[in-house]
């Protein structure tokens, strides 16, 4: 499965509402898709599961929705820890695959 | 507190061999399935292998079957990744990753700080 990030950046300041989009090729089992947040020089982080379920700690700022091949992750009131990379993985069928990635930066 | 610490990462010739392993601390290691994730410089994140149902499944990427072997040792609370016929293209950092139960369908909910692998002459 080809899972399709877009946009491949957001500029955005903070306090914004961030969108990102994750499309796949086929249909996600499941809906069992992750998102993963990953800041420069370390390790990816998860944020989302199952589509919408947030991982432990995770602010409710991030939220995951969306099922079968179209899926979003948002985070609505950016802060400034918020910025890096983010990747969508599914995880229902093997192999694994990730997204390329939407980088989030400061505007 | 879930710790993960890799090891093994190296310069290594295409065509040779590596070893990397992880020890686990903070968990009961054998609940666990366990992932390795790759990342090449300046790159994404990849997939490479998952070991789950107490080691009894083995899942590789197509890159890398035939190639890499992944395994455990419960007993010293330890993941492995055996590399062989090593190319340029596997330069990277490699992550263990603990999943988020000992499934298969579950996202990987720990990490590493990841071991260098570079392969080149």
């Amino acid at each position: 499965i080809v899972l399709t990030q877009s946009p491949g950046t957001l500029s955005l300041s903070p306090g914004e509402r961030a969108t990102l989009s994750c499309r796949a090729s086929q249909t996600v089992r499941g809906s069992l898709l992750a998102w993963y947040q990953q800041k420069p020089g370390q390790a990816p982080r998860v944020l989302v599961y199952g589509a919408s379920t947030r991982a432990t700690g995770i602010p409710d700022r991030f939220s995951g929705s969306g099922s079968g091949t179209d899926f979003t992750l948002t985070i609505s009131r950016l802060e400034p820890e918020d910025f890096g990379v983010y990747y969508c993985q599914q995880y229902g069928s093997s192999p694994r695959t990730f997204g390329q990635g939407t980088k989030v930066e400061i505007k | 507190e879930v710790l993960l610490l890799e090891s093994g990462g190296g310069l290594v010739r295409p065509g040779g061999s590596l070893r990397l392993s992880c020890v686990a601390s903070g968990f009961t290691f054998s609940n666990y399935a366990m992932s390795w994730v790759r990342q090449a410089p300046g790159k994404g994140l990849e997939w490479v292998a998952s070991l789950i149902d107490n080691g009894r499944d083995t899942y590789y990427a197509d890159s890398v079957e035939g190639r890499f072997t992944i395994s455990r040792d419960n007993s010293k609370n330890t993941l492995y990744l055996q590399m062989t016929s090593l190319r340029a293209d596997d330069t990277a950092l490699y992550y263990c990753a603990r999943g988020h139960t000992d499934a298969w369908s579950e996202p990987c909910d720990y990490w590493g700080q990841g071991a260098l692998v570079t392969v080149s002459s």
